[in-house]
């Protein structure tokens, strides 16, 4: 079936650094990808809409400045938390749809777990 | 404003028995709603996919179920096993825009 890989699947870093995460479509292609924010025993909160050789779209309340999205390929969507803080510190998730408009299906990648010290 | 809420938050059940997850939502205009399983510090994984016009969708010992009429859905767990400890998501999708409401999630520990 579809799988969607995420990288790093932890990630520590000082105050200050910026982080990228990497979220990749293995078979199949996705013109549309979507980031995530959860914190600890919540649910998903959907960050932004990737979408492949255009700009993201953000959700309302997200820094697009803070929180860069680049979807440079059909296969590849990266998130960058750019100078990030403490209060970054969260798991991050992405997920794809493959593009037949037939097929519900979305599948998320494993996560990132992002601390910020 | 779309909403999905679900019930209870979380939950306890020793391994063996059977328990069943509630979601409702007012999502409009209806196009899916999805179960999905989330272990611990992992993304999620789909369990069932169910339209308006289906009311019954099993996947192994998981079992969905849709009343479009009420909106509500349920996910009934039978003989719960430990690796059945996780949080379980119900996202209900919108036809306008492909819109996903996710819900709050009920948090199931199962204990031997």
């Amino acid at each position: 079936g579809a799988v969607v890989s995420q990288h790093p699947s932890r990630v520590i870093c000082k105050s200050g650094t910026s982080v990228k995460i990497e979220c990749r479509s293995l078979d199949f292609q996705a013109t549309t990808m979507f980031w995530y924010r959860q914190f600890p025993k919540k649910s998903l909160m959907l960050m932004a809409t990737s979408n492949e050789g255009s700009k993201a779209t953000y959700e309302q309340g997200v820094e697009k400045d803070k929180f860069l999205i680049n979807h440079a390929s059909l296969t590849l969507s990266t998130l960058t938390v750019t100078s990030a803080h403490p209060e970054d510190s969260s798991f991050y998730i992405c997920s794809a749809r493959p593009p037949d408009r037939f097929n519900e299906k979305l599948f998320f990648g494993s996560g990132t777990q992002l601390s910020v010290l | 404003k779309n909403q999905v809420e679900q019930s209870p938050q979380s939950l306890i059940i020793l391994e063996g028995k059977n328990c069943t997850l509630q979601c409702n939502y007012t999502v409009s205009p209806f196009s899916n709603l999805r179960w999905y399983k989330q272990d611990t510090g992992r993304g999620p994984v789909s369990l069932t996919i169910m339209t308006f016009s289906e009311n019954t969708k099993s996947n192994g010992r998981y079992t969905a179920t849709l009343d479009a009429d009420t909106k509500q859905s349920s996910l009934h767990i039978t003989a719960s096993q430990l690796s059945d400890s996780a949080s379980y998501i119900c996202v209900v999708s919108a036809k306008a825009g492909n819109m996903l409401t996710f819900g709050g999630g009920t948090r199931l520990m199962v204990k031997p």
